[in-house]
């Protein structure tokens, strides 16, 4: 059974789109982390979000918290072909125990 | 600052062999993890230490052996490598658990035939 699932799992857009990709659970984090992955390369921390409703904005990355902390939102505005990769969500539960726990991955292809 | 280094970058096994995986870190953290991450999916959580001489399992563990007898270093070890565990292999550490940021190395593709 998978802990946190992610939609969709293959998103390929034009360069300039807008898209949201999500990050679900029937479970409580007490924190979430998006990471962007490269091919050969380890996962890269984008953001952590802690409060449930918190809403977090890098540049053109807008990531929210949901006022529950079970989910979470990844909202690209006008995509561009170097936000191409696969963006990985992580939880640490809140059972107190330092364990994160990946979603299943979106791959994300920009094409200029 | 050199971060987490992981040994050797690809590897081939035969199957019923073993080996170690190597993970070391240089930035003092307490936590460390180790995932593997099959084609286009996601990382699966293997085993993770809270600090030296501490280590619990995480998701996928069978098949699988850790040992935490310093803060810098968190081996893996595979006994009688098996197909279902070809994936590539990721160590991370952070400094205290929830809610810090997780730096990986840059992996060790294992192939097992």
């Amino acid at each position: 059974t998978q802990l946190l699932e992610q939609s969709p799992q293959f998103l390929s857009i034009q360069e300039g789109e807008n898209l949201t990709v999500y990050c679900n659970s029937s479970s409580v984090f007490s924190s979430l982390q998006w990471y962007r992955q490269e091919p050969g390369e380890g996962p890269v921390l984008l953001v952590t979000v802690v409060t449930g409703g918190e809403v977090k904005k890098l540049k053109r990355l807008t990531f929210q918290f949901g006022d529950a902390r079970k989910d979470s939102s990844l909202h690209i505005t006008a995509a561009q072909p170097g936000d191409t990769g696969l963006y990985l969500c992580a939880g640490a539960r809140a059972s107190g125990t330092y364990k994160y726990i990946f979603g299943t991955g979106t791959r994300l292809k920009v094409l200029a | 600052n050199a971060g987490v280094t992981q040994t050797p970058k690809f590897r081939i096994l035969k199957i019923g062999q073993s080996m170690t995986l190597q993970c070391t870190q240089d930035m003092n953290h307490n936590y460390m993890y180790w995932y593997r991450q099959d084609p286009g999916m996601g990382l699966k959580l293997i085993y993770y230490s809270v600090g030296a001489g501490i280590t619990d399992k995480g998701e996928v563990p069978n098949g699988y052996n850790v040992s935490r007898s310093t803060t810098e270093d968190f081996p893996l070890r595979l006994e009688l490598a098996a197909p279902s565990q070809t994936s590539v292999y990721f160590c991370a550490s952070s400094p205290q658990g929830a809610n810090e940021k997780l730096f990986f190395g840059s992996g060790t593709q294992l192939s097992v035939l």
